[in-house]
């Protein structure tokens, strides 16, 4: 099956700096690439995605690039706030196959 | 536009207890329907999932179990908790297509 690890497990970043988290999968044939953020206490919400036909996507200050070749996908912050602060997601999925398998998350701080 | 409920919002329950946990979905039909489970601090572990009415897959055996007796409606059962049952459990939906999923409020549940 599917498997999908994520770096960096936390991350501390200045206000006003880039963050950049990234994710591997094994699953060539995975073409769904979502991002979740997820604050404390609260859901995980979808902020962006990206399908397999695409190589980046950009929605404001968040952006993701997807390397099929490499098999690995980033999510890009810029001009971090502090409302950044939060545990974000990723995963994966393919067509036809009913699950997302997601990462492990990452802990992001925006240091005010 | 389609909303997700889920009930109660917290519960303490003691240890050998029973559970029933409840989640619905408003404003679409035959969606695919998700269980999950967060410890505290840690990722999305996926508990069932359902393609229709009395449909369900395991994923982890455990003392769970769920139940879809309607379209929309998903149940989390236990017949007797433990400990480790504390958790965020998140319910969570999907249309057909595309492959996104989102996730309903949760329910933080303690087991003491």
């Amino acid at each position: 099956g599917e498997n999908v690890e994520q770096h960096p497990s936390t991350l501390s970043v200045q206000e006003g700096d880039s963050a950049v988290i990234k994710c591997t999968y094994s699953d060539s044939a995975s073409n769904y690439f979502p991002w979740y953020k997820q604050e404390l206490g609260k859901r995980p919400q979808l902020i962006i995605d990206i399908r397999s036909n695409v190589g980046e996507k950009k929605d404001q200050r968040i952006a993701v690039t997807l390397n099929k070749t490499a098999k690995h996908f980033s999510l890009h912050i810029t001009e971090t706030q502090p409302e950044d602060s939060a545990v974000y997601f990723c995963a994966a999925s393919r067509r036809g196959n009913e699950k997302l398998t997601f990462g492990t998350g990452t802990r992001l701080t925006i240091i005010p | 536009s389609q909303t997700i409920h889920q009930w109660p919002a917290t519960l303490v329950q003691p240890v050998g207890s029973p559970l029933s946990l409840e989640c619905t979905v408003e404003g679409t039909s035959n969606p695919n329907l998700y269980w999950y489970r967060q410890a505290a601090g840690r990722g999305l572990q996926l508990l069932f999932y359902s393609v229709g009415i009395g449909q369900i897959s395991s994923e982890v055996p455990q003392n769970l179990s769920a139940s879809r007796p309607q379209d929309r409606q998903f149940i989390l059962s236990s017949k007797k908790l433990l400990l480790s049952d504390s958790g965020f459990y998140l319910c969570a939906w999907k249309p057909g297509q595309p492959e996104t999923q989102y996730f309903g409020p949760g329910t933080r549940l303690l087991v003491l």
